[in-house]
């Protein structure tokens, strides 16, 4: 079965500094992508960076970056320089089937200390 | 703005009514998603629609259903038959998946409560 597991259920870091979430999936599939997505209390969902399996470059966007491990099927976000802004439900998911649906997992809730 | 709305914000029910949750989305996109969310839990996807007038389950379509008559308006239905309908509802759009998988947008959410 094809599964995505966040196994941190909740993350503080101290303002300005750095925090990685982790995220491990499961597929035998050798084309899917990958996503982490952002809910602030607003529960808004807002997509954060996303990566193709197919690439060997990890994903980069202003202070998020991903550390794409494919042989070990793990998938982090770094939190670079952390923002108040940035505290949030944060969910790692992945389209890993033919029509591409997206499995999520559970969520870490990230919590930034001013 | 081009987006996605969901009516309304928050919706409160008695056991045993049907109850409808609107979305509409003026991004142009073809498909069509929702999802229900529950504490400590990640998204669990109900139907989805890639094409006006067809539609599929998803993970946890009993209790649901939905309709896609308008490429912008993909309405779900919770029914009475639906055992524990109370959660947060969230409805996103997509470029058509097929040449990769493409970001879905999101809606602001429908918080149910059935008592």
């Amino acid at each position: 079965a094809q599964t995505v597991t966040q196994s941190q259920p909740e993350m503080s870091v101290q303002e300005a500094e750095t925090v990685t979430l982790s995220c491990t999936y499961d597929t035998s599939e050798s084309d899917y992508y990958l996503f982490w997505y952002k809910q602030p209390p607003s529960r808004q969902m807002i997509l954060v960076i996303r990566q193709e399996a197919y690439k060997q470059q990890n994903a980069t966007e202003n202070r998020f970056s991903v550390n794409f491990q494919k042989a070990a099927k793990s998938f982090s976000l770094k939190i670079s320089d952390s923002q108040l802004g940035d505290a949030a439900m944060y969910f790692c998911a992945a389209a890993m089937d033919s029509n591409y649906q997206l499995i999520w997992g559970a969520g870490t809730k990230l919590i930034i200390k001013p | 703005d081009g987006g996605i709305t969901q009516s309304p914000k928050y919706l409160f029910r008695k056991e045993g009514q049907n109850v409808t949750l609107s979305c509409e989305q003026n991004l142009n996109h073809d498909a069509m998603y929702w999802y229900r969310q529950d504490p400590g839990q990640g998204l669990r996807l109900i139907y989805y629609s890639q094409i006006v007038n067809d539609f599929q389950k998803g993970d946890i379509a009993e209790g649901y259903s939905v309709s896609r008559e308008k490429k912008e308006s993909f309405p779900l239905t919770v029914t009475s038959a639906q055992k524990n309908p109370t959660a947060f509802y969230l409805c996103a759009s997509s470029i058509l998946p097929g040449q990769g998988a493409h970001e879905q947008y999101f809606g602001p959410g429908t918080r149910l409560t059935v008592t």
